[in-house]
């Protein structure tokens, strides 16, 4: 079946401006995380989410950044007022559930945000 | 609190080399499971293994193969016979079932796999 989807693939915006990242998980799968990669860096938690709540906010960076699930499905991460900083790979995984430490995630192509 | 340290930043070989990657973790729970995952250029982390934390026997997946060690806290992953397609970042992770749900990742080891 179809393999965790995200867009758009590339997104290259001004400082100050509000983007919109999206992640569709793999059908059936109810847990959905997001993650930040900056170049040649390892994988920086952001959210996690099982269904649509979000247990778990505490990687979120600052208050610009926020996520919301709809149901068991699409999952958007928004970034306020951009910085340059928040330049980075943004990868969104998904797994059956999180109900326990062992669920496998399947990861997503990545968004590659550019803040000029 | 868990913990995965990949000690190798990048690591560069010959084609037909065999390269071990190093893995070396910590945690306070009894169970526990630990996956690698390779990262490609294109960017996509492919999941390549998982094991939980009462199997130590060692698994071999065609030229890849991880040597799991409780004793030494390690969970090494080997290529042989390394091919140029190999080329990629690859990370090692964890996460402990007793608490939080998220795995954490080591910083990831580059491989470069030169013709």
């Amino acid at each position: 079946g179809a393999g965790v989807s995200q867009s758009p693939s590339n997104k290259v915006t001004e400082k100050g401006k509000d983007v919109e990242l999206r992640c569709d998980p793999i059908s059936g799968h109810t847990a959905l995380y997001w993650y930040r990669q900056r170049l040649g860096q390892g994988l920086e938690f952001l959210i996690y989410f099982q269904g649509n709540s979000a247990p778990d906010k505490s990687g979120l960076p600052s208050d610009r950044f926020s996520a919301e699930r709809t149901g068991e499905s699409v999952s958007t991460l928004t970034i306020q007022r951009t910085q340059q900083e928040d330049s980075a790979v943004y990868l969104c995984a998904s797994s059956v559930r999180v109900s326990w430490g062992g669920d496998t995630q399947y990861f997503g192509p990545g968004t590659r945000l550019t803040v000029l | 609190a868990q913990k995965v340290t990949q000690a190798q930043t990048e690591i560069s070989v010959v084609e037909k080399e065999d390269v071990t990657l190093d893995c070396v973790y910590e945690t306070r729970d009894t169970t526990y499971y630990l996956f690698w995952y390779k990262q490609p250029p294109s960017g996509e982390l492919v999941f390549l293994i998982r094991r939980n934390s009462f199997d130590e026997q060692n698994e071999i997946s065609g030229r890849y193969s991880w040597n799991f060690q409780k004793s030494t806290s390690s969970f090494n992953f080997t290529i042989t016979a390394s091919q140029v397609v190999d080329s990629a970042v690859y990370f090692c992770a964890l996460s402990e079932a007793g608490g939080s749900y998220i795995p954490t990742f080591g910083r990831g080891t580059s491989l470069i796999v030169h013709p």
